[in-house]
């Protein structure tokens, strides 16, 4: 079975602190990404990777960058935490696009 | 660009009682159309995919959706309710072209089962 990783489920951090999330795929998948899912809007794209070293914006970057050093592995940054960064993060992986497997979330409280 | 409409964000059923969940799309090429599910504390799941063939897929636990061209309409049916349905159900499409390799989800639906 795939299996994704992320570091955290729960994770509280105060305005302006760094925070990097972490997210790991056990399947040798090309793609991964990085979703926040808040009530009322369903998942929206942050940022997304095809290979190692490469990037795209998603539909909601502005705050947040991203680093992928290593296949497995896709981390999400966020240079100074806002309160309205508060949210559930979802972490993906695929080999295609259809067949995306999720993390089971890390639910961030930035206070 | 494609999006995903889901206009109903919540819906109770009673249990063993027949359940839709409707989801329409919009896209200027061909796609691929998805139903995941989240469960409480969890992840998202893929529950069906339609891609190409036959426009009625199943899932191995009793829901059904189908493609429906001419209404851009992908809506998720099940004849038969349990309480282990109880969950959110997001609707995702995809460009059907090589190398587009990004979903967009529609706002999801909380499908809540009454015993």
């Amino acid at each position: 079975d795939v299996k994704v990783t992320q570091s955290s489920r729960y994770l509280v951090k105060r305005t302006g602190e760094k925070v990097f999330l972490e997210c790991v795929q056990d399947m040798d998948h090309e793609n991964m990404f990085w979703y926040r899912q808040d009530p009322g809007l369903g998942l929206r794209l942050i940022y997304f990777s095809y290979d190692v070293k490469m990037k795209e914006k998603g539909d909601i970057p502005e705050g947040y960058s991203v680093s992928r050093e290593k296949k497995e592995r896709f981390s999400l940054i966020l240079e100074s935490a806002s309160t309205n960064q508060t949210s559930m993060y979802l972490c993906a992986s695929s080999l295609q696009a259809y067949e995306q497997y999720f993390g089971p979330g890390t639910r961030l409280t930035v206070t | 660009a494609q999006s995903v409409t889901q206009l109903d964000s919540q819906v109770p059923v009673f249990e063993e009682a027949p359940v839709e969940l409707r989801c329409n799309y919009s896209s200027s090429v061909s796609v691929y159309l998805f139903w995941y599910v989240q469960y409480p504390n969890q992840g998202l799941q893929l529950l069906l995919k339609y891609l190409s063939g036959s426009t009625l897929v199943e899932s191995i636990n009793g829901f059904e959706a189908e493609f429906n061209k001419s209404q851009t309409s992908f809506h998720l049916r099940k004849p038969s309710v349990h309480i282990s349905d109880t969950a959110e159900y997001f609707c995702a499409v995809t460009q059907s072209n090589f190398g587009n390799e990004k979903l967009t989800f529609g706002t999801g639906t909380r499908l809540t089962i009454i015993p």
